[in-house]
């Protein structure tokens, strides 16, 4: 079956350190993989998206980064977190052609930063 | 650019009343248009997608969406509300023609709040 998996679910981090969340699926492959960030009382923020491995498309200018190391892997980075990076952050992905097209996302990572 | 609006932060409905949570989108080519639910702390849900073919659309929990392209709107409606639909909702867009590779963006959410 096809599943996405996100670690870790809550993270409490303070500002000017670094930041790693995980996001894993299983099931398919080359999938298209996004991250997004929900701000509290916000909507969602499309942050990266990747297409294939070692590819990835920025859409808005901040203090992150992504990288695609493998097929089935995304992974979202800080070199120093700020306290605007405070969110929830969920990973995604579309799977499937036209009418069969179906998009999943993950459990979501709480991120607080202090 | 693709957009998407949902002009209402909140909709307050009576349990048994109809509710339409509203969304209008933008995009260059034929839009994929999706519903879905986001409960407290939790992850989101897929209701329901438009890609082709007939305008009412039917989805989970009873939720339906009619997709209206000359007024370029995807309406969310039920013709009941539980109190258990309270919850955030979302409407999502995609531009069709980039066939699977473009971006999927979404509105700024509705928050549903039915009341017993």
């Amino acid at each position: 079956s096809q599943t996405i998996h996100q670690w870790p679910a809550t993270l409490v981090q303070p500002v000017g350190s670094p930041l790693s969340l995980e996001c894993t699926v299983e099931g398919t492959s080359n999938p298209n993989l996004y991250w997004y960030r929900q701000a509290a009382g916000r909507g969602l923020q499309l942050l990266f998206y990747s297409v294939g491995i070692g590819q990835i498309s920025s859409e808005v200018p901040q203090n992150l980064s992504a990288s695609r190391p493998q097929d089935r892997q995304f992974i979202l980075s800080s070199k120093k977190l700020l306290l605007s990076d405070s969110g929830f952050y969920l990973c995604a992905w579309i799977t499937g052609q036209g009418f069969l097209e179906t998009q999943y996302f993950g459990p979501g990572t709480r991120l607080l930063v202090l | 650019a693709q957009s998407v609006a949902q002009p209402e932060d909140q909709v307050n409905v009576a349990e048994g009343n109809p509710l339409t949570v509203k969304c209008t989108y933008s995009v260059s080519g034929n839009p994929y248009l999706f519903w879905y639910v986001q409960y407290p702390n939790r992850g989101l849900q897929f209701l329901l997608k438009y890609i082709t073919g007939d305008n009412l659309v039917k989805g989970s929990y009873g939720f339906e969406a009619e997709f209206n392209k000359s007024q370029t709107s995807f309406h969310l409606k039920k013709p009941s509300a539980l109190v258990s639909d309270s919850a955030l909702y979302f409407c999502a867009v995609r531009d069709g023609g980039a066939y699977n590779t473009d971006k999927l963006i979404f509105g700024t959410g509705t928050r549903l709040q039915v009341f017993p």
